[in-house]
């Protein structure tokens, strides 16, 4: 299993605050990403990183900001939180472009209540 | 709009038989497409992959076919054991890093 650990793992928060979820791996890859799950939607991309302080938006990445001060962290933050934001997110590391396959970490569960 | 599709939210096999999943994709850019299998509560897991060069790979139960005319690939399984049920993904590569996943095919194969 690719070293990669999410926290929290579960965390439910009030609309209008601001949640910040942690991803960090043990794998010195250059690329992460911060993907969410919905029912219907599959797993869409919100922000990922090509080195430290390299990020670039995704999908959807309206209501998200990123930060990657070191290799091994990549925070995803949700400034103010929305019922909306509600999902299941999860980090995903990638080696480089001669590797293509991307590992995900096991999810972070947020409720917005 | 879903550059990647797949198109039947579930399907239920018999144990032993064949499991064929199938994934459409509308941008003709991308370059490897990838399968990752989920179980619940637990994160994606890549399963197998091929180049947009090739048309097919097989690693054990799991082949991929791709079919680029059609824009089409299709994961089989053979035979199909309990523990493969999960939900699928199909996912696909472009611009170098940028990894597209299709909404997912929940497969239950029943004993």
């Amino acid at each position: 299993d690719a070293g990669i650990t999410q926290s929290p793992r579960h965390k439910v928060t009030e609309t209008g605050t601001p949640v910040t979820l942690r991803c960090h791996q043990t794998e010195n890859h250059r690329y992460m990403y911060w993907y969410r799950q919905d029912p219907g939607h599959g797993l869409r991309l919100i922000h990922y990183s090509y080195g430290v302080k390299d990020t670039d938006k995704g999908e959807v990445s309206d209501g998200y900001s990123v930060s990657r001060s070191k290799t091994e962290d990549f925070l995803l933050t949700l400034e103010s939180a929305t019922s909306s934001q509600t999902s299941v997110y999860f980090c995903a590391i990638s080696e480089s472009t001669a590797r293509n396959t991307i590992y995900f970490g096991e999810g972070s569960w947020l409720t917005v209540v | 709009d879903q550059q990647v599709k797949q198109n039947s939210p579930s399907l239920s096999v018999q144990e032993g038989r064949i499991s064929i999943l199938n994934c459409d994709y509308t941008n003709s850019m991308f370059d490897y497409f990838l399968w990752y299998k989920k179980y619940p509560a637990e994160g994606p897991t890549f399963l197998i992959s091929i180049s947009s060069i090739k048309d097919k790979n097989e690693d054990g139960r799991f082949t991929v076919f791709l079919n680029k005319s059609a824009k089409h690939l299709s994961l089989h399984i053979v035979p199909s054991q309990p523990g493969d049920s999960a939900v699928y993904f199909c996912a696909a590569r472009v611009n170098g890093q940028n990894f597209v996943f299709g909404p997912g095919t929940r497969l239950s194969v029943l004993p």
